[in-house]
């Protein structure tokens, strides 16, 4: 099974910081990757699939990047409604696995 | 637009099974697989399994390999999930999503359901 590490596994940040969070596969996963965000007590939600492909809807202040094992995704502009926890997750090869989590806090 | 309203769930006796059910609209069903991931109180995702909207095949995680089964009723476009034997490591809330095709991310989400285990 490929395992997701992410780093850090928590951050605090001044709005408008720019943030940015990695996420490695103990395997290569191609550009299978996939980042969402969660705000408590909510479901998550996609904001980057495929490694760099914005979500409809999704501001313009999110990208990712990276492809094989090392992936990043960047907040450009920290903003206070992206307080969250934000998880990586490999979809190139079953079962599935998803990073344990960053969590984004604004100083 | 797409939506995924889950139901059931709710607080089960140990070694009891649940059922919980996630009624999709706004996309035609049998074109796009269904996951399941649970979440447990204060923890990150996990990835249990997934099934075809258009033939019910699925894929359980071996984690779940036995307790879990997955299937899905086209005629009213709902994908269910069962999971049997249930112990209090099962407490969770547990989300049902649709599969984009191009990189199988989860682009929509059920709004979840808690599943508490206790006696």
């Amino acid at each position: 099974d490929i395992q997701m590490t992410q780093s850090p596994s928590s951050l605090s940040a001044s709005v408008g910081d720019r943030v940015t969070i990695t996420c490695r596969a103990s395997q290569y996963v191609s550009n299978y990757l996939n980042w969402y965000q969660q705000s408590p007590g909510k479901a998550p939600k996609l904001l980057i699939y495929g490694a760099s492909s914005l979500h409809s809807g999704v501001s313009s202040r999110f990208s990712g990047s990276g492809s094989g094992t090392d992936f990043t995704l960047t907040i450009s502009s920290l903003q206070p409604e992206d307080s969250a926890t934000y998880y990586c997750h490999q979809s190139y090869s079953t079962p599935d696995s998803f990073g344990q989590g960053t969590k984004v806090e604004i100083k | 637009q797409v939506q995924l309203v889950q139901s059931g769930g709710g607080v089960k006796k140990p070694g009891a099974s649940v059922k919980v059910s996630c009624k999709t609209s706004g996309y035609t069903f049998s074109d796009y697989n269904i996951i399941w991931v649970r979440q447990a109180p204060g923890q990150g995702l996990v990835w249990m399994g997934w099934i075809s909207g258009r033939n019910g095949n699925t894929y359980y995680t071996p984690k779940f390999q036995g307790r879990l089964t997955l299937t899905t009723d086209t005629s009213t476009s709902t994908a269910h999930m069962e999971l049997r034997g249930l112990t209090s490591d099962d407490t969770a809330v547990y989300y049902c999503a649709k599969l984009e095709v191009v990189v199988a991310a989860a682009d929509s989400w059920g709004q979840g359901t808690l599943v508490t285990v206790s006696s």
